[in-house]
């Protein structure tokens, strides 16, 4: 069955970096974008952007530039979102769901959550 | 960007009761060349990731009880659920896909 399983809790520091995993299995990896999504405590689902995993071309919504990096190990299928100079406001569960282009988000990870702390 | 407006966002009811959620995109979803609306509407309870109940607006993803119900046009949608059940009981948000992604701020519903 489709399955896409993320790295487990993070507890970092302000300044450092952080970097989540999402395996997928039960499907061909290349087939379907993997896109991330944030969701703050309490907050809602907001859209970081998605990495096309055929040609590794990432995409960022306007306000997940810059510190969010999008990666691949495509013969591992697994997808990384790295997350430079972290502050305070990146605490978070961060989900991975895979989905084609143009089309809703039917799989999803079981969400990361990443605590930035002093 | 495309912004989704949600109400209400919470919503207090008892079991069995039918509830409407509303959500409002800043553009039509409506695209012209298949004539299907780029909406979709998921389900999340604590501590659980987001599950789709409902895409083109209007189709429920396999699985979904039929109690659930997607409606709407253009910039006006709504999830109808009939006759509430206690598992229903989470926060539901739209998203359109249209143009990348944007959720709605969500709805929260919870028992009276």
């Amino acid at each position: 069955q489709i399955q896409l399983v993320q790295s487990g809790p993070e507890l970092k520091k302000p300044g450092e970096s952080v970097r989540i995993s999402c395996k997928a299995s039960g499907y061909i990896f290349t087939d379907y974008a993997m896109n991330w999504v944030k969701q703050a405590p309490g907050d809602g689902l907001k859209w970081m952007g998605w990495i096309n995993t055929q040609t590794g071309k990432p995409r960022h919504a306007d306000d997940f530039e810059q510190r969010f990096v999008f990666s691949l190990e495509t013969s591992a299928s697994t997808a990384y979102m790295q997350i430079n100079n972290l502050n305070i406001e990146d605490t978070a569960a961060y989900f991975c769901t895979r989905a084609k282009f143009g089309y809703w988000f039917a799989y999803w990870g079981q969400g990361t959550l990443v605590t930035v702390s002093s | 960007d495309i912004v989704m407006t949600q109400s209400p966002s919470s919503l207090a009811v008892s079991a069995g009761e039918t509830v409407t959620i509303n959500c409002k995109s800043s553009q039509s979803l409506l695209y012209s060349g298949n004539q299907k609306n780029y909406l979709a509407w998921y389900q999340q309870k604590p501590g659980q990731s987001p599950k789709l109940l409902i895409y083109w607006a209007s189709t429920r993803q396999s699985g979904v009880p039929d109690r659930f119900i997607g409606s709407g046009s253009g910039t006006d949608f709504t999830l109808t659920i009939s006759s509430v059940q206690a598992e229903d009981l989470a926060i539901y948000y739209c998203q359109q896909f249209f143009d990348t992604y944007t959720f709605g701020a969500g709805t929260k519903l919870e028992l009276k």
